[in-house]
């Protein structure tokens, strides 16, 4: 049974820091991997899909990393701004299967 | 282009009580889910249709709640008798044909008490 854990479930930062969010899987047979952005009392909203053939995904300032041997992923965000704070969660998918990390709640501080 | 539409936004019950979450998918999309997000947790998936046809329900508590998609369109999320442990966020999502990138709605948020 796959399994998702995302370190650390917190993180505050202060503006304009570069950061990382950590996302691992027990099983390494993946069809693709999410990152998502939930904001208070908001659905998630996609961010970045990589596919299990794929190193990483780039957009603006946010890039994810797959390393799908270790069962690890990762999501570089670029010069923190305020608007940044949210949940983040990844979500790792075999077949019709999509399971979700408990997310990391991230606060940057202006 | 429109996105995902649930309602209620909120809903407090009691107890054995039941309950009922509709979602409107994005238009054209055949694939239709339903989370349960609880506190703290990532969502959890209770049931995708595929037009209007059930994928997956292996992780749906049958005994007291139900999903149907009439149509291959709108859907509805059943609770009966809910319990505390129900309390939660519902989300549902939407996906195209090929089921990469999924769409949500902004959720029901149920409180049983």
């Amino acid at each position: 049974k796959q399994e998702v854990t995302q370190i650390p479930a917190a993180l505050s930062v202060p503006e304009g820091e570069n950061l990382v969010l950590n996302c691992s899987f027990t099983d390494s047979a993946i069809y693709n991997l999410q990152w998502f952005r939930q904001d208070p009392g908001k659905g998630l909203t996609s961010l970045l899909l990589i596919q299990s053939s794929q190193r990483e995904q780039t957009s603006g300032r946010l890039n994810a990393s797959l390393d799908k041997s270790s069962g690890r992923s990762t999501l570089y965000i670029a010069a923190s701004q305020p608007g940044d704070s949210a949940t983040y969660l990844c979500a790792v998918r075999r077949d019709n299967d999509m399971r979700f990390g408990a997310g990391t709640r991230l606060t940057v501080k202006p | 282009e429109a996105g995902v539409a649930q309602s209620p936004r909120y809903k407090i019950i009691e107890k054995r009580q039941s309950v009922a979450f509709w979602c409107n998918p994005i238009s054209g999309h055949a694939t239709l889910y339903w989370y349960q997000q609880i506190l703290g947790q990532g969502p959890k998936l209770l049931i995708q249709f595929q037009n209007n046809g059930v994928v997956d329900d292996s992780q749906l508590p049958k005994d007291r709640f139900s999903a149907e998609r009439l149509k291959g369109v709108d859907s509805t999320l059943k609770i009966q008798p809910a319990k505390l442990e129900d309390s939660a966020v519902y989300l549902c999502a939407s996906s195209s044909d090929d089921g990469e990138k999924l769409f949500f709605g902004s959720g029901t948020q149920l409180s049983v008490l």
